[in-house]
């Protein structure tokens, strides 16, 4: 079985900061790992996902994540933030062949001030 | 393509009632999943699919059944709704399990 432990439930940065989200997971199998983006009274949408190949992984709106397997982490990051990325992202993971259940991590709410 | 569609938005019950929330998807994808989503918890899968005639149950299954009858629909039915049952219903559909799932609007359930 796999989870997934999203580090902060809450990040508040100013407009035009650079942010990063923290996700950590567990499995005994290799994953596949995703972002989630979920803006306000909306369902969620994919930022990124990594299956295999290169680490660094590139998504929608400026988004990237990095998998680092030796420390099974898989963070969100963003060099510069927009108020418009105010919304809760959610880490989830998935293990190889077999099962197909999704799990999530609680979400983080990212709230960009100006 | 309308994608995943989920009716109704919203919908308030009474404790003991039954309803049936209804997920459809265009895509002739073969995996379905309905998750609930509550405050702090993220998302929790309730049932899940890999194809018409093919279900399982996922975290909080409890009070919920589904069935799949066809590849485009996944209804979720709640057989007597109970307060605890208070909530955001996802659905969610993909193909294959490197597939990223893609995801309904939601529906908001209130049991009083």
């Amino acid at each position: 079985a796999q989870s997934v432990t999203q580090l902060d439930s809450q990040v508040p940065v100013f407009e035009e900061a650079p942010v990063e989200l923290r996700c950590n997971y567990s499995s005994s199998v290799s994953v596949y790992l995703f972002w989630y983006v979920q803006y306000p009274n909306q369902g969620l949408q994919l930022l990124l996902k990594y299956l295999s190949g290169s680490t660094l992984v590139k998504g929608i709106n400026g988004f990237e994540a990095e998998f680092n397997k030796s420390q099974t982490s898989f963070h969100l990051r963003k060099p510069s933030v927009h108020i418009s990325d105010t919304a809760e992202y959610f880490c989830a993971v998935r293990g190889w062949g077999g099962s197909e259940k999704l799990v999530f991590g609680k979400g983080t709410k990212l709230t960009v001030n100006p | 393509n309308a994608g995943v569609t989920q009716t109704p938005k919203f919908q308030v019950l009474k404790t003991g009632q039954s309803m049936t929330l209804q997920c459809a998807q265009d895509m002739n994808h073969e995996y379905m999943s309905w998750y609930r989503q509550d405050p702090g918890m993220g998302l929790r899968l309730i049932h899940y699919s890999v194809g018409a005639g093919i279900t399982d149950q996922g975290e909080v299954p409890n009070g919920y059944n589904v069935s799949r009858s066809t590849t485009e629909d996944f209804p979720l039915r709640l057989l007597s709704a109970a307060p605890s049952q208070t909530s955001v219903y996802f659905c969610a559909s993909s193909q294959g399990d490197a597939a990223a799932q893609y995801f309904g609007p939601g529906t908001r359930l209130l049991v009083l």
